[in-house]
């Protein structure tokens, strides 16, 4: 069961370039998230997809794009990146109703010097 | 959007009960409490969730207080590898629109 996929694992960027977070989820889940978590906090909501076709805002959208594929696949792109992105950032799915419980992936390790 | 509190850490013998407790005093009536867990940097792990009744199972019991303003999760028999953050949260949104928000978590630090 490979559940809810992301890539790369890891990643170094220089500050300005760009480079998009893929994640994929093979449980025919509604619903896909983009969290961020940083050093000794809580994860943070970025973006957010209640249905294929739909994307929304979360706490921290700034300096994000996203993007939903397909059901499946749910990315997340840094146009420019900045150091304040260095972070993990974990892509989870659920069914979507409130009742539901979401499963996240592994998580993507970005650093940016 | 309903926001939780938690203990920043806790300590717990292992084989003993670990009781984490949450406030969310501001949850509304259709909004369920989850609680996940986070061993180092991996992904949360999904333990269990409850809307008003008390729930159990193979990793966990969920007590909800009757005026749903607080809960506590009750690992029965600790061991090391439940050390952890636990985060204690309430599903805020519509139906079929909705999302969940991470506070702090509680760091539970079973020891020997």
């Amino acid at each position: 069961n490979a559940g809810v996929t992301q890539t790369p694992k890891f990643q170094v960027l220089k500050t300005g370039q760009s480079m998009t977070l893929q994640c994929a989820q093979d449980m025919n889940h509604n619903s896909m998230y983009w969290y961020r978590q940083d050093p000794g906090m809580g994860l943070r909501l970025i973006y957010y997809s209640a249905s294929e076709g739909t994307t929304d805002k979360g706490e921290v959208p700034n300096g994000y794009n996203v993007s939903r594929l397909n059901k499946r696949e749910f990315s997340l792109r840094l146009e420019s990146a900045a150091p304040s992105q260095t972070s993990v950032y974990f892509c989870a799915s659920s069914k979507g109703q409130l009742n539901t419980e979401a499963f996240f992936g592994q998580g993507t390790r970005l650093t940016v010097v | 959007d309903a926001k939780t509190t938690q203990p920043t850490s806790m300590d717990c013998a292992e084989g003993r009960a670990a009781n984490l407790p949450c406030n969310h005093s501001t949850i509304s009536g259709n909004e369920y409490v989850y609680w996940y867990r986070q061993i180092h940097s991996q992904g949360p792990q999904y333990i269990i969730h409850g809307l008003k009744n008390n729930e159990t199972n193979e990793m966990a019991s969920l007590i909800i207080t009757e005026d749903r303003k607080s809960s506590t999760l009750i690992l029965p028999h600790a061991t090391l590898r439940d050390t952890a953050v636990y985060y204690c949260i309430v599903r805020v949104g519509r139906y079929n629109f909705n999302k969940f928000y991470f506070g702090s978590g509680t760091k539970l630090n079973v020891k020997p």
